[in-house]
């Protein structure tokens, strides 16, 4: 079956601007997570999706990050007032129902700010 | 405050070798431990999954050991090849089992 995607694959945006971030999870996983990867570094965890609900978002970075998953599949991943140093790839993942299942990764999304 | 170091951070070997990544890890209470493949500009490619009750597990050339009592980890690739190059991530999942922990990486590079 198809995997996770994630859209856009690559966003430039500037200084200020809002941005969304959209991730489609593999049908049937009720677990979705975000991680944010800098250059050079491991993917580091956001925030963690039970079914609707933000069961963990311990690694948002401050409340300009914000992300919905209104009913329990698609995922939307909102940056306010961005800044340069929020540029990073955006990764999303699924697994099957959390907790020690397998994460399934998508191709993220390249965010640049300028 | 779970943390994971991978040596060396980037590895050149000739066609045909064989290989050994290391992932260590400083709490030894872990559940999962995922290795990863990562090409460039790409997302992440799962591995291998070893579960906390485990010691090893095997994938065609690739072989994953885990030793919880030292906090170690490795990833041994046997007669690499120059498809192998990409970055090789270790992770392991927090205590809560909501999120992954990663390390930096090792960059994998093969000749021909």
């Amino acid at each position: 079956g198809a995997g996770v995607s994630q859209t856009p694959s690559n966003k430039v945006t500037e200084k200020g601007k809002y941005v969304e971030l959209r991730c489609d999870p593999i049908s049937g996983h009720t677990a979705l997570y975000w991680y944010r990867q800098s250059l050079g570094q491991g993917p580091e965890f956001l925030i963690y999706f039970q079914g609707t609900g933000a069961a963990d978002d311990s690694g948002l970075p401050n409340d300009r990050f914000f992300a919905v998953r209104p009913e329990g599949s698609v995922s939307t991943l909102k940056i306010q007032r961005t800044e340069r140093g929020d540029s990073a790839v955006y990764l999303c993942a699924s697994s099957l129902s959390g907790g020690k299942d397998e994460q399934y990764f998508g191709p993220g999304t390249r965010l640049t700010v300028t | 405050k779970q943390e994971v170091t991978q040596i060396p951070a980037a590895l050149s070997v000739p066609e045909g070798e064989n290989l050994v990544l290391n992932c260590s890890f400083t709490d030894s209470a872990i559940y999962n431990l995922q290795w990863f493949r990562q090409d460039p500009g790409k997302g992440l490619t799962s591995l291998l999954l070893i579960q906390s009750s485990q010691r090893e597990q095997t994938s065609g050339r690739l072989n994953a050991s885990l030793d919880k009592s030292s906090g170690r980890s490795t990833l041994y690739i046997a007669a690499s090849q120059p498809g192998d190059s990409a970055t090789y991530l270790c992770a392991l999942e927090n205590q809560a089992g909501t999120a992954l922990i990663f390390g930096k990486g090792t960059t994998l590079s093969v000749s021909s």
